[in-house]
């Protein structure tokens, strides 16, 4: 029983250059939740999807975020330009039908380091 | 918007003693409430939930937690924690299909 699968695991790279992270919900989950997780901010909502279509991106931090999610079985999130405060784990989650009452299952998380 | 607040986020305690985590938020409409885990370097994994029904719950490797509607409260609890129950812990609301985070406990065990 796969469950969420992210890519990579762990991504260093300098800051200015594009930063793309990958994830595949769970099969049949109809929900997927970009999370990033900071020791001064904790757990962080960015946005998430219903069916393929952007719910809710309030927690996008700025328009160098964007999150895409082509079809049930993959989402990017992508930051350009990246910088320094950047740098974060980035989860990934999926959730079957029935909304609020189902938990939400993670991936192992994109441990992001920008130089 | 629901919050949701954890307090003492560093807990250090001996094996065998009883843990206990304060969870309150805030939220005035009908809320499901999760507690997540995070071993080190893991990702989170879900503890226990609640919906309805009893407002005590039982979760996996012996913890339990308890809605206390009245408090706005879901404090999680184990009666005498090992080595291996050293992670950190999330409380989890969510209300009108949006899942607030607490900040988190982060729990040391000393063998």
């Amino acid at each position: 029983d796969a469950g969420v699968i992210q890519s990579p695991r762990h991504e260093v790279t300098e800051m200015g250059q594009e930063v793309t992270l990958r994830c595949k919900p769970i099969s049949g989950h109809n929900s997927l939740f970009w999370y990033r997780q900071t020791m001064m901010r904790g757990l962080e909502l960015l946005i998430y999807f219903n069916n393929n279509v952007p719910i809710d991106d309030s927690g996008m931090p700025e328009d160098r975020f964007s999150a895409k999610m082509p079809n049930a079985s993959f989402s990017t999130l992508k930051i350009q330009p990246s910088e320094p405060r950047d740098s974060a784990v980035y989860f990934c989650a999926s959730r079957g039908q029935g909304e609020g009452n189902q938990p939400q299952h993670f991936g192992d998380g994109t441990r992001l380091s920008i130089l | 918007a629901q919050s949701v607040s954890q307090h003492n986020h560093h807990v250090i305690l001996s094996e065998a003693a009883s843990l206990e985590l304060g969870c309150n938020y805030s939220y005035g409409g009908t809320v499901n409430l999760f507690w997540y885990v995070q071993y080190p370097g893991q990702h989170l994994q879900l503890l226990l939930k609640y919906f309805s029904g009893d407002p005590l719950v039982k979760g996996i490797k012996g913890f339990e937690a308890e809605f206390i509607k009245s408090k706005f409260s879901f404090n999680l609890r184990k009666p005498s924690v090992q080595w291996s129950d050293t992670a950190e812990y999330f409380c989890a609301v969510n209300g009108n299909n949006r899942l607030a985070f607490g900040k988190g406990n982060q729990v040391v065990v000393i063998p």
